[in-house]
C-alpha cells in the first residue's frame, strides 16, 4: 500500500530564515504531488504541483519554491521566511495521468515563524 | 477558475442523527470530481467520497452519501447515524477532469461537531 512521509512535524523559525520541507511517497511510480498550505480557520490552498521529476507548476507568486529531485520526493523551501508564512503544510500525492481522482495527503507540518 | 463554497461555517447535531452538509461550485468544466475531506482535531485529511460529474448516480460509503445535482450545481454531503469520531472539519474539493493533475480547489470547510 501506499504512504506518504512528511518532516519535520513541527518547525519554529525565526523571520528571515531558511526554510525545507519535505516529503517523500512509498508504494508507488510517477506520483503527481501537491504543496497546499493552509492557514489558521480556512480551507487549502495549493502552491505547487509536480507531474514528474524537475516539472514544477506554481499557483501562487510567493518566496517559496519547490523542488522534485527524486521520483517521490518533494521539497518546499524558501531562502527568507516571513511571518506570513506562518501556517500548516500539507503535501498530497495521486496517482500519474490528467485526472486529479483524490488527492491522499500526508500528516503535514505545523511551521511557526517568529 | 473554479469557486468551492461552503456556506455553514459550523454544525452541531446529536449522536445518531442525520446531518447534512452543504457545498455549492463554480466551474465552466463540464467534466470534473468532487470531493469531501475530513479533517480531525489530528489535521489528517482523509478522503471521505467522491463523486465524478459524469455519473448521474449518487456517491455512497458506509453512512455517507451524497447529492449532487449538477444542473444546480450543488453537492451536498449527508451522515447517517452520526458518531461521536464524526466530528471534524469537512472540505468540499473540485478537481478538473483531464486537467493535467493541476491540484484541487477546496471550500473553507464546515466544522461538524457531534454532541454525546
Amino acid at each position: 500500500s501506499q504512504t506518504i512521509h512528511q518532516w519535520p512535524a513541527t518547525l519554529v523559525q525565526p523571520v528571515g530564515s531558511p526554510l525545507s520541507l519535505e516529503c517523500t511517497v512509498e508504494g508507488t511510480s510517477n506520483p503527481n504531488l501537491y504543496w497546499y498550505r493552509q492557514a489558521a480557520g480556512r480551507g487549502l490552498q495549493l502552491l505547487f504541483y509536480s507531474v514528474g521529476i524537475g516539472q514544477i507548476s506554481s499557483e501562487v507568486p510567493q518566496n517559496l519554491s519547490a523542488s522534485r529531485p527524486q521520483d517521490r520526493q518533494f521539497i518546499l523551501s524558501s531562502k527568507k521566511l516571513l511571518l506570513s508564512d506562518s501556517g500548516f503544510y500539507l503535501c498530497a500525492w495521486t496517482g500519474p495521468g490528467p485526472d486529479t481522482v483524490g488527492q491522499y495527503f500526508g500528516p503535514g507540518t505545523r511551521l511557526t515563524v517568529t | 477558475a473554479q469557486t468551492v463554497t461552503q456556506s455553514q461555517p459550523e454544525m452541531s447535531v446529536q449522536e445518531a442523527e442525520t446531518v447534512t452538509l452543504s457545498c455549492t461550485y463554480d466551474t465552466s468544466e463540464s467534466n470534473y470530481y468532487l470531493f469531501w475531506y475530513k479533517q480531525p482535531p489530528s489535521r489528517q485529511m482523509i478522503l471521505v467520497i467522491r463523486q465524478e460529474a459524469y455519473k448521474q448516480q449518487n456517491a455512497t460509503e458506509n453512512r455517507f452519501s451524497v447529492n449532487f445535482q449538477k444542473a444546480a450545481k450543488s453537492f451536498s454531503l449527508k451522515i447517517s447515524d452520526s458518531q461521536l469520531g464524526d466530528t471534524a472539519m469537512y472540505f468540499c474539493a473540485f478537481g478538473r477532469s483531464g486537467g493535467g493533475a493541476d491540484g484541487l480547489t477546496f471550500g473553507k470547510g464546515t466544522h461538524l461537531i457531534i454532541q454525546p
